[in-house]
């Protein structure tokens, strides 16, 4: 089936350290998208890419760091330098298709 | 700038009776797509219904249906015979503008049902 998988659904880290979420897609879609979710809030875009080897900051980029060396993967560092990173984040993608698929998110929590 | 808002935080509904959440968007362009989400517990999103700014007729979609005033920029959706499952928040988003690949989200409803 196709789709978005997003791994790991659960990620513990300690302070300092950077951590990776992997997000990838078989829909063969060119734009992909990292979001941040934090309890009772909205959707807040961290990084997108529109194409391969090309991405652009979203509103809350600080902190983030992401690449897109293959169509199929858009994996999102969450780095030391994010000071408040325990949230859900979602990844989505896109195409000619109106709406964004969305994968089943990782939760990160600060330990 | 792209805008969306939703200005209920939270909604109750009893089950079988129709709902309306609300939402409202600020853009300057012609061409835009406006989108609602269904997020459960689990935090899944869940693409409900889509609607074109050139669509002539709102969009409907089994229990679901978008109304659409463009003139006023609100795209209400509106929920028929609320069931139990119904119970989540629900997101309001738009594509377009200058760079048509970019979604905006608002705030979100946590609509819950009651038996």
């Amino acid at each position: 089936d196709g789709g978005i998988t997003q791994s790991p659904k659960y990620l513990f880290r300690k302070e300092g350290q950077n951590v990776t979420l992997s997000c990838e897609q078989n829909l063969n879609h060119d734009a992909m998208y990292w979001y941040r979710q934090d309890p009772g809030q909205g959707l807040r875009l961290i990084y997108y890419s529109q194409i391969v080897n090309d991405f652009q900051k979203g509103d809350i980029a600080e902190g983030y760091s992401v690449s897109r060396e293959k169509k199929e993967s858009f994996p999102l560092t969450v780095t030391s330098a994010q000071k408040n990173p325990t949230a859900f984040y979602l990844c989505a993608s896109s195409s000619a298709s109106p709406e964004a698929f969305f994968g089943q998110g990782t939760r990160l929590t600060v330990v | 700038a792209q805008k969306i808002t939703q200005t209920q935080p939270g909604m109750f509904v009893q089950e079988k009776e129709a709902v309306t959440l609300d939402c409202t968007y600020d853009t300057s362009d012609p061409s835009y797509g406006l989108f609602w989400y269904k997020q459960p517990s689990s935090g899944e999103m869940i693409f409900l219904i889509y609607q074109g700014s050139y669509d002539q007729q709102n969009a409907t979609e089994g229990r679901y249906s978008l109304n659409f005033q463009k003139a006023r920029k609100s795209a209400n959706l509106v929920i028929s015979a609320s069931q139990l499952g119904d119970s989540a928040m629900y997101f309001c988003a738009m594509r377009g503008g200058y760079n048509f690949n970019k979604f905006y989200f608002g705030s979100g409803t946590k609509l819950n049902v009651k038996p």
